[in-house]
């Protein structure tokens, strides 16, 4: 069975601080992938990334970047410089390959970036 | 760019009636999800759809129903609603992949909001 652990329920920065949402997951598939969703207060999902299992390098979107590392089951999402419109649910979800490709999610992160 | 589209948006029920929820996939996409997320929960696989067929199932009710149709389109049927079924439905598609490697990146609508009273 899959897992994927959002220990931090809720998180409040001040804009322009760093912030990183953490993401624990596990499963015995050798093949997998992350994701990483967004939910706004309008509460629609919004994709992210997606990283497979195989691919450890990390990677640098604009302000966000994630790192993945399989030797602790982790693919941690930073925010560089918050500014108020990141303010939203993160979700963090595991995909087992040769599955029907459903997400399993985590429980989510409230993240809230004070001006 | 064309996204998933959920109809109705909001939708307000009494106890033990029946729900009907809609979805159009992304053209071309012909996988369907189906979710749930609970208030201050994380969404929950219920059903999936491939070529018309289920694929899988996860922690749906037996009260739901849910089918794929010719044109892709799919619909969640909820009977005998209850007071815990309000919740934000999301559908989700993603396109098929030859083989079984690979990810399908789900591309979620913008979700039905059910209010059971």
């Amino acid at each position: 069975a899959q897992k994927v652990t959002q220990a931090q329920t809720e998180i409040s920065v001040v804009e322009k601080e760093d912030v990183t949402l953490d993401c624990v997951y596990e499963t015995r598939d050798t093949t997998y992938y992350l994701f990483w969703y967004k939910q706004p207060p309008s509460g629609e999902l919004v994709f992210l990334i997606r990283r497979n299992s195989f691919d450890e390098q990390n990677e640098i979107s604009g302000r966000y970047s994630w790192n993945f590392q399989k030797s602790t089951s982790s693919f941690n999402f930073t925010i560089t410089a918050s500014q108020v419109v990141d303010s939203a649910v993160y979700f963090c979800a595991l995909q087992v390959s040769g599955s029907a490709r459903q997400l399993t999610f985590g429980s989510g992160t409230q993240l809230t970036v004070l001006p | 760019a064309a996204g998933v589209i959920q109809s109705p948006r909001h939708l307000i029920k009494e106890k033990r009636e029946t729900a009907t929820l809609k979805c159009y996939p992304i053209p071309r996409h012909d996988t369907v999800y189906w979710y749930q997320q609970g208030p201050g929960q994380d969404p929950q696989f219920l059903i999936s759809f491939y070529e018309k067929m289920q694929s899988d199932k996860g922690s749906i009710p037996d009260r739901f129903s849910a089918q794929q149709f010719s044109d892709y389109h799919s619909e969640l049927n909820m009977s005998s609603l209850e007071l815990g079924d309000s919740a934000l439905y999301f559908c989700a598609s993603s396109p098929v992949l030859t083989g079984t490697s690979g990810a399908n990146v789900l591309t979620f609508g913008a979700g039905s909001r059910l209010t059971v009273l």
